[in-house]
């Protein structure tokens, strides 16, 4: 089954408006951590934010910001004012309990997120 | 500046030869993982290791081995390489502390088999 799940292969959006981008997860941990990267064309994986399931308000990062809903078991990433520069591809990844040997971070499929001037 | 570096930017290989691509890290991370990424599949996991000498399968760990003899280099191994191992290959560590670090990645090889 898969761990997380990203639903859209592609997005076009028009400059300057907000963008939703949705990850669904699947853990019977209670403790895990759930990240969002940012992959441009050059390739690089930027960090973007980190929520943890501990956390009682939502992440925000500068313009994005992490809608997360517990149970849901949804993650979705919030870009405001949406930019050029915001066209990329986009990963959502978790980050299992802290057991001993059991530190992997998996990632989902990905969004190709457009930006559209 | 936290660095995860990779040995090489682009590989060409043939079909059986025996191949190593090499991960350094400057930050005194414990974990350290591979993945190869595909169009439409994301990051897969290959393997993971959370200490020198230790490791653990990932999602798709056949064909590939690794070796972990020191904290701070991790090296994949495909035993004999094959077609079908054509992709991109990221390298990430992150300290093992709680589940709130940031894992950080290497540039990227790109491994053609031929």
């Amino acid at each position: 089954a898969q761990k997380i799940t990203q639903t859209q292969p592609g997005m076009f959006v028009q400059e300057k408006e907000a963008v939703t981008l949705d990850c669904t997860y699947d853990t019977s941990d209670q403790s895990y951590g759930l990240f969002w990267y940012k992959q441009p064309s050059s390739g690089e994986m930027i960090f973007l934010i980190y929520q943890g399931s501990y956390d009682e308000q939502n992440a925000t990062e500068g313009r994005y910001s992490l809608n997360f809903q517990k149970a849901r078991k949804s993650a979705n990433l919030v870009i405001s004012a949406s930019q050029l520069g915001d066209s990329a591809m986009y990963f959502c990844a978790m980050r299992e309990g802290r057991r001993f040997g059991n530190e992997k971070l998996t990632f989902g499929t990905g969004t190709r997120l457009t930006i559209i001037p | 500046d936290v660095k995860v570096t990779q040995s090489s930017r682009y590989l060409v290989k043939r079909t059986g030869e025996k191949v190593f691509l090499e991960c350094v890290q400057d930050m005194d991370h414990e974990n350290m993982f591979w993945y190869r990424q595909d169009p439409g599949l994301g990051l897969r996991l290959i393997y993971f290791s959370y200490d020198v000498k230790m490791k653990e399968k990932g999602d798709i760990p056949e064909g590939y081995s690794v070796s972990r003899e020191k904290k701070e280099r991790f090296s994949l191994i495909l035993e004999s390489a094959s077609t079908n191992q054509t992709s991109m290959y990221l390298c990430a560590s992150s300290l093992y502390q709680d589940t709130g670090t940031e894992a950080f990645f290497g540039q990227g090889t790109r491994l053609t088999v031929v």
